[in-house]
């Protein structure tokens, strides 16, 4: 079973929809959780950061946590095709290891 | 938000000769840099951890004499690709460490993308 789960989709919507990313994983000991937007032929950009369970809202980014569930969620309202990218999940233990341990991605097209 | 910068941003270059890629953060400092590679498609592989002053970490299966990394500075790591070969074409792109104001995660460059002939 690999540490992270990531559906890559590709997932094609129209504009205006509400948009679910999800991750699972399978190690507790995973402390904090990222989102990243990678669009074609660029780094990746971190969108969302969160370290607790519970919601976190930014603009039309939210970024949900369970960590009982050990899931990741991120939803994005009234999506525009310039959210069109690869969304990656990421996590990382905390304190002296912070590597991240990436989702594969999904790929995300918002059509107009 | 934090930015980290990469250069050059595409090269070309042909089987032998060596590459280096700059990864600088512009507006924090950082003692650990990452640096990974993707190949289309695909999400991004760790090669190594950079630390300021002391040897990268590289990990399982990356060759460390042909992936040379560099971290002289707190703002400041290289990666250079030492005799490269068609198999080493790839979109190479680092990440620096940010542990400040309670968020500790990594910032990504751009990426730079080598074709080695």
């Amino acid at each position: 079973q690999k540490e992270v789960e990531q559906d890559p989709g590709p997932l094609s919507v129209p504009e205006g929809a509400i948009v679910s990313l999800n991750c699972t994983y399978s190690n507790s000991a995973f402390q904090y959780f990222m989102w990243y937007r990678q669009y074609s032929r660029k780094g990746p950009e971190l969108l969302m950061y969160t370290y607790s369970s519970g919601n976190k809202e930014d603009g039309r980014f939210t970024a949900q946590v369970d960590k009982s569930s050990k899931y990741i969620s991120l939803f994005i309202r009234d999506s525009q095709p310039s959210d069109s990218a690869t969304y990656l999940c990421a996590m990382s233990y905390g304190g002296s290891n912070y590597k991240l341990t990436f989702g594969k991605g999904t790929l995300l097209t918002v059509n107009p | 938000g934090a930015v980290v910068s990469q250069h050059p941003s595409r090269v070309i270059c042909k089987s032998g000769t060596s590459v280096k890629i700059e990864c600088r953060s512009l507006d924090f400092q950082a003692t650990t840099m990452f640096w990974y590679r993707q190949f289309p498609k695909q999400s991004l592989m760790l090669m190594a951890t950079s630390n300021e002053g002391s040897k990268a970490t590289y990990e399982q299966g990356v060759e460390k004499d042909k992936f040379l990394i560099n971290h002289a500075s707190l703002t400041l790591s290289t990666l250079t690709v030492t005799s490269a070969h068609p198999e080493d074409s790839s979109f190479y792109i680092c990440s620096a460490r940010r542990d400040s104001y309670g968020t500790d995660t990594q910032y990504f460059g751009p990426g730079t993308r080598l074709t080695v002939l």
